[in-house]
This record gives structure tokens, C-alpha cells and sequence, in this order.
């Protein structure tokens, strides 16, 4: 059964720093794997799409990793900043099952 | 906002009630979801149609009961809940058929439900 962590489960930084986020999974069979972005009381923004074939994407100041034979992905957040303030969530689409498989995010706080 | 419409977007009701919550895309897309995240677990995947036909309901109680009248529009009844299902409830809609390699989801902003 695939299983996605998230760790740390929350974050704390000074504007202006690099940061990178884990995401850790269970089975390597997967199809791709997304980062999304939540703002407190919201929905779910979808952030990068890696596709099982693919090393990383990249957009803006972000840039995602994914390495699927040791189940782990990075998202890297450069010269963060305030608005960037959110829970950051991972989720795997694995082979055998049409759903995404979702961690529990890691919260992040950026303060000026 | 980001295409997907979800009222109404706070809902308190009692044990005993029928409420329904709504869902609306206006992105033209042929799939909806139902996802529940509750405080410290990941989404949970409750009900999925494709143009219009469920093609999955990941083993939901039947006190929730959902209905997508067509492409654009997804309801989900609710009828005898519990305090344990106070949760936000998130629509999401897909251009990409559930499955498909290119799938990506966008979501409402959901409805944050408590039952007392």
C-alpha cells in the first residue's frame, strides 16, 4: 500500500532564505507525482507535475525533484518570501490505482 | 477564483439534518471529485464521475451521497452525519479523464463543515 510523509510537518524561516521540502513514498510504481500549494480555509493549488519519466520541472522560483528509486521527491523554494507562506502537499499517482495518494503537507511560515 | 465554485463555503449542522453541499466548474472539464481533508490527515478520495458517470466511490458511508446532473455541476447530500465527519470538503475537476498520465486537478476553495 503506498504511502506518502511529509517531513517537517511545519517550517518556520526568515524571508530570503533557500528551502527545500520533502516528500517521501513508499512504492516507486508510480505515474507522476504533484506538489500543491494551500492557503489556510482554501482549496488546493496545483504547483508542478513531474511525470514518472522526468528528473524535475521547474516554475518560477520553484523548482521539483523526483528520484523514484529511493521514493523521494523535493520541492526547492528560492529567495522565499512572506506570500509564500502556505501548506505545501505531495501526492503520488501509483500504477495501480487510478487515485492520488495525498502526505499530510508540511506548513510553511515565512516571516519578514 | 480558480474556476471551481463550492457553497456554501461554512455549514453547521446537526446530527439530524439534510444538507447538500455545491459544486460548479466552469473550465469545461469532464471529471469532478469529492475529497474530504480532515484536521492532520491526508485528502481522502470519496467519489469521482467521468463525464457524468461515478467511476469510483472509495467506500464512503451512505449518509453521503453524491449526484453530478451534468458536466459542470456536482452535489453532495449529506443525511445523518456524524461529529467525526466535520471536516473541509474539497470539489475538485479534471480536464484529463481520472488516470490519465496529464491529470491535473484543480480544486474549489471548499466547505468547511462542523456537525454538532
Amino acid at each position: 500500500k503506498q504511502e506518502v510523509t511529509q517531513i517537517p510537518a511545519a517550517l518556520s524561516v526568515p524571508e530570503g532564505e533557500n528551502l527545500v521540502l520533502n516528500c517521501s513514498f513508499t512504492d516507486s510504481a508510480i505515474y507522476n507525482l504533484q506538489w500543491f500549494r494551500q492557503d489556510p480555509g482554501k482549496g488546493l493549488t496545483s504547483l508542478l507535475l513531474i511525470q514518472s519519466s522526468q528528473r524535475e520541472q521547474t516554475s518560477g522560483r520553484l523548482n521539483a525533484s523526483l528520484d523514484k528509486s529511493s521514493g523521494r521527491s523535493t520541492l526547492y523554494i528560492a529567495a522565499s518570501q512572506p506570500g509564500d507562506s502556505a501548506t505545501y502537499l505531495c501526492a503520488v499517482r501509483p500504477w495501480d490505482t487510478d487515485k492520488l495518494i495525498f502526505g499530510t503537507g508540511t506548513r510553511l511560515q515565512v516571516f519578514p | 477564483e480558480t474556476g471551481v465554485t463550492q457553497t456554501p463555503r461554512h455549514l453547521v449542522m446537526g446530527m439530524t439534518n439534510k444538507k447538500s453541499l455545491k459544486c460548479e466548474q466552469h473550465l469545461g472539464h469532464n471529471a469532478m471529485y469529492w475529497y474530504k481533508q480532515s484536521a492532520k490527515k491526508p485528502l481522502e478520495l470519496m467519489f469521482v464521475y467521468s463525464l457524468e458517470e461515478r467511476v469510483e466511490n472509495n467506500s464512503v458511508p451512505s449518509r453521503f451521497s453524491p449526484e453530478c446532473p451534468n458536466s459542470s455541476h456536482l452535489f453532495l447530500h449529506l443525511h445523518t452525519l456524524q461529529p467525526e465527519d466535520s471536516a473541509l470538503y474539497l470539489c475538485a475537476s479534471s480536464q484529463d479523464p481520472p488516470g490519465a498520465l496529464s491529470e491535473k486537478l484543480f480544486f474549489g476553495s471548499g466547505t468547511q463543515l462542523s456537525v454538532l
